[in-house]
């Protein structure tokens, strides 16, 4: 199984700041990496996919970068509908694994 | 617009078999382009992905439930299901049901739309 590691599991932050999350494949997975949101007793929502690829209706303060082990999440300046947890998933092959997720809290 | 909802009992108990059904609408079950799958996430744990279905019946799943879960379409009500037996208070979780999308076939794919979810609670 590949395991996909994020970090920080957790930070705080302020409206305004810069955030970078990151997630580490335990092998390569080419770009085949996607993100997402969660906030309290709600589904998932996708933001990336392929690594950098936003999703549709996402707004441009998230984006995202990295292929083969390694990958980051950036959040250009951080508002409050933007605290939630974030997590990462590899699709390069089965089973298809999450990381632990990264909870941004704040400030 | 595509919709997933999630249905079945909230209640399980321990032993036997948690049983849900995913209600697509807005897109076609049968698509090519789409798999299928069910995710769970435990009280205050991460994302773990189950399996996942073709229209054609095709099923992928994660290898330590492999051995207890089924999931499969339903092609005349556009919805899939998921059995997972022999439950017990681990499996109490949030299930939820999600679409996978096709656009590249050297890949496999994200969940790019996802219902609600479920809690579903193992106790006797």
């Amino acid at each position: 199984d590949i395991q996909m590691t994020q970090s920080p599991s957790s930070l705080s932050a302020s409206v305004g700041d810069r955030v970078t999350i990151t997630c580490r494949a335990s092998q390569g997975i080419s770009n085949y990496l996607a993100w997402f949101q969660q906030k309290p007793g709600k589904a998932p929502k996708s933001l990336i996919h392929d690594a950098s690829k936003l999703q549709s209706g996402v707004p441009s303060k998230f984006s995202g970068s990295g292929s083969g082990t390694d990958f980051t999440l950036t959040i250009s300046s951080l508002q409050p509908e933007d605290f939630a947890t974030y997590y990462c998933q590899q699709y390069s092959a089965y089973p298809l694994t999450f990381g632990g997720g990264t909870r941004v809290d704040i400030k | 617009q595509l919709q997933l909802q999630e249905s079945g009992p909230a209640l399980v108990r321990p032993s036997e078999t948690l049983s849900l059904t995913c209600t697509v609408s807005g897109a076609s079950i049968r698509s090519v382009t789409s798999y299928w799958g069910w995710i769970r996430q435990a009280p205050g744990k991460g994302l773990e992905w189950i399996g996942s279905s073709y229209y054609s019946g095709s099923t992928y799943y994660t290898p330590s439930l492999k051995s207890r879960v089924i999931i499969s379409v339903d092609t005349s009500k556009n919805q899939f299901s998921l059995n997972l037996s022999s439950v017990t208070a681990a499996d109490t979780a949030v299930y939820s049901c999600a679409r996978g999308p096709i656009y590249d076939w050297n890949a496999l794919y994200y969940f790019d739309n996802w219902g609600p979810g479920t809690l579903v609670t193992v106790s006797s």
